[in-house]
C-alpha cells in the first residue's frame, strides 16, 4: 500500500523557518517525481514545488522562489521542504504528493497524497 | 499562463441526481487534465486523469470528458459519500481550478 506521511508543521513567527518531512512507503520512491502542494484555510489547492526522481531538477511557484527548497533522500525514502523567511500568506496545510509526469518531465497529476501537515505563520 | 475556470463554485443536489461540473482552460491543453475529490479535513483523492481515464478503485458513476479547452466531470447517480469539493487540475504547472462544492439540496 502506498503511504505518504508528512510531519514538521507547526506555529512559526513571520520571518522564521520550518522544515517539513514526508516519509513514504509502499512504492519505489527513487522512481518518482514528488511535489509539495498547499491549501490555505478555506481555499483551493496550490502546487508549491516539485523535484525529479533523482533530485536533478526542481521547480517552484514564483511566490516561494528563494525562500523554499525541496530535497529528497532516496536512501531514506524521504522528501523534505525547507521553508525560510515565512510569511503569513504561507499559512496552509502542506501535502506531499506523488507526481505522475507527462513525458517524464515536470507537469502531470498526483495519484497519491499524504494526510497533510499544518503550517501556521503568525506572531 | 493558462487559466483554469471551474463552474459552478457551489452545486446543490440530491442523492440520485446526475451532477455535472465544468472546467475551462484559457488555451488548448489537449486531454492533460485530472479531477480530484476532497472531503473536509482530508487529502484530495484522484478520480480521473487524462480527462477521461478512471483511476483504479474509483466507482464507475464518475466519468470525465472533454478535450482542448472544455472538460466535464459527471457523477451519474449521486451517492451520500459524494458530497465533497471537486477540483480540476491541468498538467502544465499543476494548475488547479477553484473548486466546486457539491452540497445537499
Amino acid at each position: 500500500e502506498v503511504q505518504l506521511v508528512e510531519s514538521g508543521g507547526g506555529l512559526v513567527q513571520p520571518g522564521g523557518s520550518l522544515r517539513l518531512s514526508c516519509a513514504v512507503s509502499g512504492f519505489t520512491f527513487s522512481n518518482y517525481w514528488m511535489s509539495w502542494v498547499r491549501q490555505a484555510p478555506g481555499r483551493g489547492l496550490e502546487w508549491v514545488v516539485n523535484i525529479k526522481s533523482d533530485g536533478s531538477e526542481k521547480y517552484c511557484v514564483d511566490s516561494v522562489k528563494g525562500r523554499f527548497t525541496i530535497s529528497r533522500d532516496n536512501a531514506k525514502n524521504s522528501l523534505y521542504l525547507q521553508m525560510n523567511s515565512l510569511r503569513a500568506e504561507d499559512t496552509a496545510v502542506y501535502y506531499c504528493a506523488r507526481d505522475i509526469p507527462l513525458y517524464g518531465s515536470s507537469g502531470g497529476y498526483y495519484d497519491s497524497w499524504g494526510q497533510g501537515t499544518l503550517v501556521t505563520v503568525s506572531s | 499562463d493558462i487559466q483554469m475556470t471551474q463552474s459552478p463554485s457551489t452545486l446543490s443536489a440530491s442523492v440520485g441526481d446526475r451532477v455535472t461540473i465544468t472546467c475551462r482552460a484559457s488555451q488548448n491543453i489537449n486531454t492533460w487534465l485530472a479531477w480530484y475529490q476532497q472531503k473536509p479535513g482530508k487529502a484530495p483523492k484522484l478520480l480521473i486523469y487524462k480527462a477521461s481515464s478512471l483511476e483504479s478503485g474509483v466507482p464507475s458513476r464518475f466519468s470525465g470528458s472533454g478535450s482542448g479547452t472544455e472538460f466535464t466531470l459527471t457523477i451519474s447517480g449521486l451517492q451520500p459519500d459524494d458530497f465533497a469539493t471537486y477540483y480540476c487540475q491541468q498538467y502544465s504547472g499543476y494548475l488547479f481550478g477553484q473548486g466546486t462544492k457539491v452540497q445537499v439540496k
